[in-house]
């Protein structure tokens, strides 16, 4: 079964650390770029990052730029976002999620069903 | 940075009637490299459309998307019960990728 599952979202201080990891199965990982995405409560989507499936190019939304960094595991299917300086606004629902081809030019064919990172005191 | 302007916010209609959806983009899209996905309540959002007139695999007829360069349409011909739910389109053509705001298809 292709499938995607997150982990790694928890409460976290403003300031604090966090790295989210998303498991891949079901299809040649390596083979397509990934992305995450995030959902603030009660608001729409807003892509976060994104890396490409073999060459390891990066791309940041300007929220996040700086302080957090997208890899992946090619070797173990995981695809990981370290996520540094937390602030309140990056309260939200994390989605990874699969692209249809190996760069950035393409669009997103699957979900997963999201970790939950809150930032709060 | 391609920003993407949905209206309306919210659609009020009734099962069986015809829904039009207008995702708008702030510069031409190249190559039509626009998307629709559809999220339910508690759930995560799931391909309907790419390339502007593409159905993703599994996706019923009823849903179609049309249009090129700055202006996008999607188009529920006859609403399912199962389709009231939140749509948003996404460029997907250059970095930052960009999402549109959304918009509620409600039953009225």
């Amino acid at each position: 079964e292709v499938q995607l599952l997150e982990s790694g979202g928890s409460l976290v201080q403003p300031g604090g650390s966090l790295r989210l990891s998303c498991a891949a199965s079901g299809f040649t990982f390596s083979n397509y770029a990934m992305s995450w995405v995030r959902q603030a409560p009660g608001k729409g989507l807003e892509w976060v990052s994104l890396i490409c499936g073999n060459n390891g190019v990066t791309y940041y939304g300007d929220s996040v730029k700086g302080r957090f960094t997208i890899s992946r595991d090619n070797s173990k299917n995981t695809l990981y976002l370290q996520m540094n300086s937390l602030r309140a606004e990056d309260t939200a629902v994390y989605y990874c999620v699969k692209s249809s081809g190996l760069l950035l030019k393409n669009w997103f064919d699957l979900w997963g069903q999201g970790t939950l990172v809150t930032v709060s005191s | 940075e391609i920003v993407l302007t949905q209206s309306p916010g919210t659609l009020s209609l009734s099962p069986g009637e015809r829904a039009t959806l207008s995702c708008r983009a702030s510069q031409s899209i190249s190559s039509s490299y626009l998307a629709w996905y559809q999220q339910k309540p508690g759930q995560a959002p799931r391909l309907l459309i790419y390339g502007a007139s593409s159905r993703a695999t599994g996706i019923p007829d009823r849903f179609s998307g049309s249009g090129s360069g700055t202006d996008f349409t999607l188009t529920i011909s006859r609403l399912e019960p199962e389709d009231f739910a939140v749509y948003y389109c996404q460029q997907y053509g250059s970095s930052p990728l960009t999402f549109g705001g959304g918009t509620k298809v409600e039953i009225k």
